[in-house]
């Protein structure tokens, strides 16, 4: 089992460009989660998933858009790259909500210069 | 409004003795705490949590203490390892079970050999 993976590891951006961040997960969890990690932030939610075709906004979610055509992959998309937006994103997932244990994987590096 | 905080960004405890980690929450409603551990460049791993309805938990070398009337807790490693060198997480589950966590800033253990 690979858990959860992320793809790619470390991204450089210009202001104004787009990408996608690939999220996978081979644990058939119902879950899964974007997060962003800011230096004395904590990490916080910017959209979360309850199921396949399904997504819902948490704490940050501006900027971002999400997409969840397949169980196991997780999707966000940044359509207009800011430079506010450089952070490390944590994917993670879980069997169901609530209680359950989040899994996280190793993170996205992101630069927008 | 941060509502989960860890006030000491670092901390530093000789191998063997007892680290303690804290954390405070200003929500009256969360209900179900969480720690998680973090090695640079991996995600964070689920270490231990504890649920409103105790004011203990134990797992090993690990324990959790909760004092709901401080809005309080802490994390207790015996004895403390060089492994356990990571950046620690406390969450809490925001409240109305929306099963969303909220996460502190971190603090940075450094066990010292």
């Amino acid at each position: 089992n690979a858990g959860v993976t992320q793809t790619p590891k470390f991204r450089v951006l210009k202001t104004g460009q787009s990408m996608t961040l690939l999220c996978a997960q081979d644990m058939n969890h119902e879950y899964m989660y974007w997060y962003r990690q800011d230096p004395g932030m904590g990490l916080r939610l910017i959209h979360y998933s309850v199921g396949e075709g399904t997504t819902a906004k948490g704490e940050v979610p501006d900027g971002y858009n999400v997409s969840r055509l397949k169980k196991q992959n997780f999707l966000l998309g940044l359509e207009s790259a800011a430079p506010s937006q450089t952070s490390v994103y944590f994917c993670a997932s879980s069997y169901w909500g609530g209680r359950e244990t989040q899994y996280f994987g190793p993170g996205t590096r992101l630069l927008v210069l | 409004d941060q509502q989960v905080k860890q006030n000491s960004p670092s901390l530093s405890v000789q191998e063997g003795r007892i680290s303690i980690l804290n954390c405070d929450y200003t929500n009256s409603m969360f209900d179900y705490f969480l720690w998680y551990k973090k090695y640079p460049a991996e995600g964070p791993t689920f270490l231990i949590s504890i649920s409103s309805i105790k004011d203990k938990n134990e797992d090993g070398r690990f324990t959790v203490f909760l004092n709901k009337s401080a809005k309080h807790l802490s994390l207790h490693i015996v004895p403390s390892q060089p492994g356990d060198s990571a950046v620690y997480f406390c969450a809490a589950e925001n409240e109305g079970g929306t099963y969303k966590y909220i996460f502190g800033t971190g603090t940075r253990l450094k066990v010292l050999a």
